[in-house]
């Protein structure tokens, strides 16, 4: 059964960059066929896309966030990982991983989630 | 961008009562279309996907109809686990975009 877990710092001061990691568990993010995706939402609020990735590598941002956001793969570690720069006090938020089948319109299965405020 | 309207923004039922959801696109999004549940501290939980198909392990009484730019989740009989807040999520031109949710509370 494959499983999601968010990892990285609770805490990031303004102005620097957040970073998170996803990692996979019980199946591999080379196999293909599946996006894998980050989603955040504020505190008491909806659900934001942030953006995707293959595992071939490529890429879809959230127009939004694109220009601070990064999102990269290491398939030899079954991991993928979020970065956000110049984060300000808006950023703040619980970040989740997520993974779609390609093909369907769905996130079948989701990290637990990991609060990130943002704060000096 | 898209914009996906879910409306109410609160239905308040009994256990036992049918429930119905509704959510509106700006433009259409064919059969893009996913509805989620999420219970305070947890993360979203997929129930239908590709606006009709149940997602695995999900109870026959959640169904969702719909293309185009109108959809409806439909709970037929409202059981205690199923008050939560409840999202609706589209994809086109390779943006995904959520609807701003709909609690369903316990008269």
């Amino acid at each position: 059964q494959v499983q999601l877990q968010e990892s990285g710092p609770g805490l990031v001061k303004p102005s620097q960059t957040l970073s998170l990691t996803c990692t996979v568990s019980g199946g591999s993010i080379s196999s293909g066929g599946y996006y894998w995706s980050w989603i955040r939402q504020h505190p008491g609020k909806g659900l934001e896309w942030i953006g995707y990735i293959y595992y071939s590598g490529s890429t879809y941002y959230n127009p939004s966030l694109k220009s601070r956001v990064t999102i990269s793969v290491d398939t030899s570690k079954n991991q993928f990982s979020l970065k956000l720069s110049s984060v300000t006090a808006a950023d703040t938020a619980v970040y989740y991983c997520a993974r779609e089948l390609a093909g369907t319109m769905g996130f079948d299965i989701w990290g637990q989630g990991t609060m990130v405020t943002v704060s000096s | 961008e898209i914009v996906l309207t879910q409306s109410p923004a609160t239905l308040s039922l009994s256990p036992g009562e049918r429930a119905t959801l509704s959510c509106r696109a700006s433009q259409s999004v064919s059969s893009y279309l996913a509805w989620y549940q999420q219970k305070p501290g947890q993360a979203p939980r997929l129930l239908i996907y590709d606006a009709s198909n149940r997602a695995t392990g999900i109870p026959a009484r959640f169904s969702g109809s719909g293309s185009g730019t109108d959809f409806t989740l439909t709970i037929s009989s409202l059981e205690p686990e199923d008050f939560a807040v409840y999202y609706c999520q589209q994809r086109s031109n390779w943006s995904w975009t959520f609807g701003q949710g709909t609690k369903v509370e316990i008269k």
